[in-house]
């Protein structure tokens, strides 16, 4: 089956630390990869996403993600944390033939200050 | 501003009663999502859209219906053979099937009591 794995629910860290969510996909051997973040009670919004080429992807608000299609991977980083970046993030692929979004079940991450 | 307005926000709604969440874009978009967000289990597909008049089942369809009538609009009905309907349903929208990026709306928090 097609699947999105994001292997840790909750992450803490402190503000100005590094940050590295992990994510494995299932799907395809050339995916399509996005990662999104919701904010509580809110919609998601993108940080960046992976169709080919590099396999750094630069996003919005200092993020970044590593292709590494070996470990069938997109792991998102970010270099410093700022408290804003508490939130939920979601990996996805696109599967279904490009039909639909297939997400995995989220990263929890709090920002102790 | 573009974008894309789901309504209401919360939603309150006795047992076997349907309700109706609306879900509008103007970004002149061809395609048309609506997602299940449920606690530790990431967003769910319920039904999709590419065009018009044409909508296909997603992974858990069933005890929900949609239409989509016109390009800007795609309601979906949660009707009482739904067996655990309180959720948080996110709609979404893209330019084309399977195009890039899908821009999310804030959600309507559904609770049935």
């Amino acid at each position: 089956a097609q699947s999105v794995t994001q292997p840790d629910i909750h992450i803490t860290v402190s503000e100005g630390a590094s940050l590295e969510l992990r994510c494995n996909y299932s799907y395809g051997a050339t995916p399509y990869l996005f990662w999104y973040v919701q904010s509580p009670g809110q919609g998601l919004q993108l940080l960046l996403k992976y169709f080919s080429g590099d396999t750094l992807v630069q996003g919005i608000k200092g993020f970044e993600a590593e292709f590494k299609r070996s470990q069938s991977s997109f792991n998102l980083r970010k270099p410093s944390v700022h408290w804003s970046d508490a939130a939920e993030y979601f990996c996805a692929e696109l599967t279904g033939g490009g039909n639909k979004l297939t997400f995995g079940t989220g990263t929890q991450l709090k920002v102790e200050l | 501003d573009g974008g894309i307005t789901q309504s209401p926000k919360y939603l309150f709604r006795k047992e076997g009663q349907n309700v109706t969440l609306s879900c509008e874009q103007n970004l002149n978009h061809d395609a048309m999502y609506w997602y299940r967000q449920d606690p530790g289990q990431g967003l769910r597909l319920i039904y999709y859209s590419q065009i018009v008049n044409d909508f296909q089942k997603g992974d858990i369809a069933e005890g929900y219906s949609v239409s989509r009538e016109k390009k800007e609009s795609f309601p979906l009905t949660v009707t009482s053979a739904q067996k655990n309907p309180t959720a948080f349903y996110l709609c979404a929208s893209s330019l084309y099937r399977g195009n890039t990026e899908a821009f999310f709306g804030q959600g309507t928090r559904l609770t049935v009591v």
